[in-house]
């Protein structure tokens, strides 16, 4: 079984602190993304990366960058925390074959961050 | 552009009724995936289904049936006789030729609650 693990489920953290989120999967994926998710707005894309040291901006990139210095591990980094940035935080994982995708994402428990 | 929307938000069942919810999506490719996604309340996001846009045959399991119909663009999940641990918010998502990199679009999700 595809195992992704987040580093924390819970996190309380203050105003304009650096923030980092830790994601780790077990099972060789080239893909890791992330997703923050709020009640009424779904799943929405902050950034995705296809390989180590590559990254792609999603949908709502601003106030966080990522850093990939392993092929498994991808971690979230909120620079200067705000309070809108509370939020649930999901980490996903899948395998790449070529154009397009036909495979599917393989979540983790997801980290809820409150910025304080 | 890829779209997938999810009309409902919210439903609510009584134990052992059926339920079907509802996923309209939108591509300009003739070559996509969809995808159903449970989250039950402990968060994390757990893989239902994935079909082809070559494949409309509908696809049973369990109580779990999904009906496939390109002619609407739609792509619906029915439980039968439900019950309380189906309780969860369920996504739908779409991936297509175009999508980068292993990609997903999800739609806002439906928060099903199935009541004893």
């Amino acid at each position: 079984d595809v195992k992704v693990t987040q580093s924390s489920r819970y996190l309380v953290k203050r105003t304009g602190e650096k923030v980092f989120l830790e994601c780790v999967q077990d099972m060789d994926h080239e893909n890791m993304f992330w997703y923050r998710q709020d009640p009424g707005l779904g799943l929405r894309l902050i950034y995705f990366s296809y390989d180590v040291k590559m990254k792609e901006k999603g949908d709502i990139p601003e106030g966080y960058s990522v850093s990939r210095e392993k092929k498994e591990r991808f971690s979230l980094i909120l620079e200067s925390a705000s309070t809108n940035q509370t939020s649930m935080y999901l980490c996903a994982s899948s395998l790449r074959v070529g154009a397009g995708s036909n495979q599917p994402q393989h979540f983790g428990d997801g980290t809820r961050l409150s910025i304080l | 552009a890829q779209k997938v929307t999810q009309a409902q938000t919210e439903i609510s069942v009584v134990e052992k009724e059926d339920v079907t919810l509802d996923c309209v999506y939108e591509t300009r490719d003739t070559t996509y995936y969809l995808f159903w996604y449970k989250q039950p309340p402990s968060g994390e996001l757990v893989f239902l289904i994935r079909r082809n846009s070559f494949d409309e045959q509908n696809e049973i399991s369990g109580r779990y049936s999904w009906n496939f119909q390109k002619s609407t663009s739609s792509f619906n999940f029915t439980i039968t006789a439900s019950q309380v641990v189906d309780s969860a918010v369920y996504f739908c998502a779409l991936s297509d030729r175009g999508s980068t990199l292993g990609r997903l679009y999800f739609g806002r999700g439906t928060q099903l609650t199935v009541w004893p």
